[in-house]
């Protein structure tokens, strides 16, 4: 089936220092997935944090990156050095690429903890 | 910009009672959806809305009822609250697919518990 994994949190680290989280995933039943990370900041609700449709490609926003890699079915989030604002937790979500934002699925959700 | 607002933002409720769970949006958005979060796992749709009167069931359907009378609102009825039940209810939007797609906007949340 359809499915996404992720780095179970919570996730601590240090200001400045470098993060990765993983995020796998299975599309057996979509033909072209769409990757999505979302973010939610405390007090706030989700909101998505970047995206990529295109296997191969990378997206990025606000010091994060994440590149669509279709052979290791992965869209690992990394920044290269973490901010205390950064604290937060962060879902990957696997859409069908087709317009229906109905089917999206997501991972668990990551808390990541970034201490000053 | 817009925003999404959820009304009640805590619920308790008793075994047995229906609870209502109401979402407002001024984005315009054509599209509304209702998830469930429970602890340890992802999110699950529950119903969502792609216009005004339409109503679509998510995987998570049973146990609920929705309602979308305006563009702007989407409200969810848990029609019978069950014992021991807590879960947060999500409320968000989104605008037609193409270059959007998998772009949703979200409310806080509404934390449902049940005694």
């Amino acid at each position: 089936g359809d499915s996404v994994t992720q780095t179970e949190g919570p996730v601590t680290v240090s200001e400045s220092e470098s993060l990765i989280i993983n995020c796998t995933y299975s599309a057996t039943s979509i033909a072209y997935p769409n990757l999505f990370w979302y973010v939610r900041y405390p007090g706030e609700g989700l909101q998505l944090l970047l995206k990529v449709i295109t296997a191969g490609q990378k997206g990025s926003s606000r010091g994060f990156e994440a590149t669509y890699n279709k052979e290791t079915t992965s869209f690992h989030l990394q920044k290269a050095s973490v901010q205390e604002s950064d604290s937060a937790v962060y879902y990957c979500a696997l859409g069908s690429g087709v317009g229906d934002n109905s089917k999206l699925i997501w991972g668990l959700g990551t808390s990541l903890v970034v201490n000053p | 910009g817009g925003i999404i607002t959820q009304t009640p933002k805590f619920l308790i409720g008793q075994e047995g009672q229906k609870l209502t769970l109401k979402c407002q949006q001024n984005f315009n958005h054509d599209t509304m959806y209702w998830y469930r979060q429970d602890s340890g796992k992802g999110l699950r749709l529950i119903y969502y809305s792609i216009t005004e009167n339409d109503l679509q069931k998510g995987d998570l359907s049973e146990g609920y009822d929705a309602s979308r009378e305006k563009k702007s609102s989407f409200s969810l009825t848990v029609t019978s609250a069950q014992k021991n039940e807590m879960a947060v209810f999500l409320c968000a939007s989104s605008p037609l697919g193409g270059t959007n797609t998998g772009q949703l906007y979200f409310g806080e949340g509404s934390k449902l518990t049940v005694l």
